[in-house]
């Protein structure tokens, strides 16, 4: 148990349908991330949020959309993706932008996502 | 560009120790982290070097030497639940913002 938990654990959908991935950390943390990890492919940067601010934003297509509403959740709105865009989703949490700080980044468990 | 290479696969015996070297190309180095995946699970952190030199945390140690761009992952008395993807991890600043870049990790086997 890292502390931060993600739901759905696995989520099948099609390539019309809308829904959102959930993030919260209990860690008092003040960044957010998604990433996504592919069979046999790095983990990839999604996005960073760093105090409620979008940071970072990898060349995401626009099909991907984020929202941080606070410092404790993190959402990832899905729609109209593609079946490529199968991979498990991870949202990690650090304890923000502070100069030197080792910010260490604690994950989710991910969400495993088939998209038909 | 920015670039982490480790090996695809190891295997080891119980009770032996293994190396797992990651090598790293940056333009912005400002740390390099190591975390254990088990298949299913969240990463998670194992160790972290941001100067030259050996950190010991228990069975596990990691090297960093900054100048060749290199690191490795020692683990001791290999057990079996040590059985695990090893996910070396660079932290890059040359944008300005932090930035972290992964390797494809290293699938661990250990055999009894």
């Amino acid at each position: 148990e890292t502390g931060v938990t993600q739901t759905p654990r696995h989520l099948v959908m099609g390539m019309t349908n809308k829904k959102s991935l959930k993030c919260e950390q209990h860690l008092g943390h003040n960044a957010m991330y998604w990433y996504k990890q592919s069979a046999k492919k790095p983990l990839e940067l999604m996005f960073v949020y760093s105090l409620e601010e979008r940071v970072e934003n990898n060349s995401v297509p626009s099909r991907f959309s984020p929202e941080c509403p606070n410092s404790s959740h993190l959402f990832l709105h899905l729609h109209t993706l593609q079946p490529e865009d199968s991979a498990l989703y991870l949202c990690a949490s650090s304890q923000g932008w502070t100069s030197g700080g080792q910010e260490t980044q604690y994950f989710g468990p991910g969400t495993r996502l088939l998209v038909l | 560009g920015q670039n982490i290479d480790q090996p695809t696969e190891m295997t080891a015996t119980e009770g032996a120790i293994v190396q797992i070297n990651c090598t790293y190309q940056t333009s912005g180095f400002n740390g390099l982290f190591w975390y254990q995946q088990h298949a299913g699970e969240a990463p998670t952190f194992l160790s972290y070097n941001v100067l030259d030199g050996l950190e010991e945390k228990g069975r596990f140690s990691s090297f960093l030497s900054r100048s060749k761009g290199y690191s490795y992952l020692l683990l001791k008395e290999l057990q079996m639940k040590d059985s695990a993807s090893y996910l070396c991890a660079v932290r890059d600043q040359a944008s300005g913002t932090y930035k972290y870049i992964f390797g494809t990790g290293t699938r661990l086997k250990v055999l009894a």
